[in-house]
């Protein structure tokens, strides 16, 4: 199986600041069928379910604010909130498509804080 | 607008089978979709269960195969899990997703989720 691997575990950034988290495949994730990345990112608030926000490691899901970029190739990935708002406090979490048999697997989620 | 909302027991003995129904609103599940069950645990974080498309064709979790059956019932616009001989490690929230489709294989709308306990 496909091992995702989030760091940091949490994260404190100041409002209005960039905040980073990054998401590391035990595998590529990367299809060469489609030249595509089968990576996603969501954000779950407390009592919620999780919203996608990118897929394709660096396509926005539509409404998503575009403060939100996902980058990355391969193994490496990362999402990034350029300008920090009150809101964006959740966890996230990176998820890969492996096909063949078909298996999604999720990292273990990166608590975001004000 | 899509809506997804899950129902069955919050409590289950252990040994016994988990089982609950997905009611989709908003779109028929006969349109082409993916249609996905997933767990979150504190142990375990997200965990993906298994899927099913609407001619019936189901993938399963590795790690759940042969305990776990997902099926759609196309008149009640509903999908259902079955998850036998089930253990405290099975006590999660369980949610019902829509795969995006496009070959994206990520979910677009979730339900609220429903919080299943084993104990006895």
């Amino acid at each position: 199986d496909i091992v995702m691997t989030q760091s940091p575990d949490s994260l404190a950034v100041s409002l209005g600041e960039r905040a980073t988290i990054n998401c590391k495949s035990s595998q590529s994730v990367l299809y060469s069928s489609n030249n595509k990345n089968y990576l996603a990112w969501y954000q779950q608030k407390p009592g919620q379910p999780p919203k996608l926000l990118i897929y394709w490691a660096s396509t926005r899901e539509s409404g998503v604010p575009d403060r939100f970029s996902g980058s990355g190739s391969g193994t490496d990935f990362t999402l990034t909130i350029s300008s920090l708002q009150a809101e964006d406090v959740a966890v996230y979490y990176c998820q890969q498509y492996s096909g063949t048999p078909p298996m999604y697997t999720f990292g273990q989620g990166t608590k975001l804080e004000i | 607008q899509v809506q997804l909302q899950e129902s069955g027991p919050g409590l289950v003995r252990p040994s016994g089978t988990l089982s609950l129904t997905c009611a989709v609103s908003g779109v028929s599940i006969s349109n082409g979709h993916w249609w996905d069950w997933v767990r979150q645990s504190p142990g375990k974080g997200l965990e993906w269960i298994g899927e099913i498309h609407p001619t019936g064709t189901t993938n399963y979790s590795p790690s759940l195969k042969g305990r776990v059956t997902i099926s759609v019932d196309k008149s009640k616009n509903q999908l259902s899990l079955k998850l036998s001989s089930v253990t405290a490690a099975d006590t999660a929230i369980y949610y019902c997703a829509r795969d995006k489709g496009d070959y994206t294989s990520t979910w677009d709308f979730w339900g609220q989720g429903t919080l299943v306990t084993v104990s006895s």
